[in-house]
């Protein structure tokens, strides 16, 4: 049963223009979320997290909005760039002193220059 | 700060043979995970733990062990590499903090192929 879904395998989009990755959970009971970064040959990279209590948060660039009632959240890129292509993985976990975090399949993204 | 380190980083291995796959962090973190990436399948958990001493079965864990050595170290072994095992390996840890969220550091990964 995958708790965590990211339905879209690629986005491609052009530079300047915004990206939008979508991300959808089952287990309501989830309290917070994150995003990660991931380039080939590397390992993934954490770039920005949302707690339930919230519905947006905001870093620089990059802003993920959290929709509970629809259990989806989505990460903003506004403007892309060519450096943000990479594979982007959303994560869901609880807090406290639950450890594990549960991860999508990941969404490909390409910045068009 | 190195961060979260992981030897060797490619691997070519026989089915049957053997391997242990090193993992290291200097963060302090309580937590440690191994996860596995394979095509169209994002990040899989095979083993963690949750602080020294302790280690639990994840997602996938059939056909590995693993050794939680030290507060820093978290080793993942492979008895009897099978090709089903190609992939690659991620170490990963954590700071547990009942006020805080836990997000995970990775390290570069492991590429592993058993032929």
């Amino acid at each position: 049963d995958q708790q965590v879904k990211q339905n879209s395998p690629s986005l491609s989009v052009q530079e300047g223009r915004i990206s939008i990755l979508n991300c959808d959970y089952t287990n309501s009971m989830f309290d917070y979320f994150l995003w990660y970064k991931k380039y080939p040959a590397e390992g993934p990279t954490f770039l920005i997290s949302i707690s339930s209590i919230k519905d947006k948060n905001e870093d620089g660039r990059f802003t993920v909005f959290l929709n509970k009632s629809a259990k989806h959240l989505s990460l903003h890129i506004v403007p892309s760039q060519p450096g943000d292509s990479a594979v982007y993985f959303c994560a869901a976990g609880f807090g406290g002193s639950n450890y594990k975090l549960t991860f999508g399949k990941g969404t490909l993204l390409t910045v068009n220059p | 700060n190195a961060g979260v380190t992981q030897t060797p980083k490619f691997q070519v291995l026989k089915t049957g043979q053997s391997m242990t796959l090193q993992c290291a962090q200097d963060m302090n973190h309580n937590s440690m995970y191994w996860y596995r990436q394979d095509p169209g399948m994002g990040l899989r958990l095979i083993y963690y733990s949750a602080s020294e001493g302790t280690t639990d079965k994840g997602e996938v864990p059939n056909g590995y062990n693993v050794s939680r050595l030290n507060k820093r170290e978290f080793s993942l072994r492979l008895e009897s590499a099978a090709p089903s095992q190609t992939s690659v390996y991620f170490c990963a840890s954590s700071r547990v903090d009942t006020s805080s969220y836990n997000e995970q550091f990775f390290g570069p990964g492991t590429r592993l192929t058993v032929l």
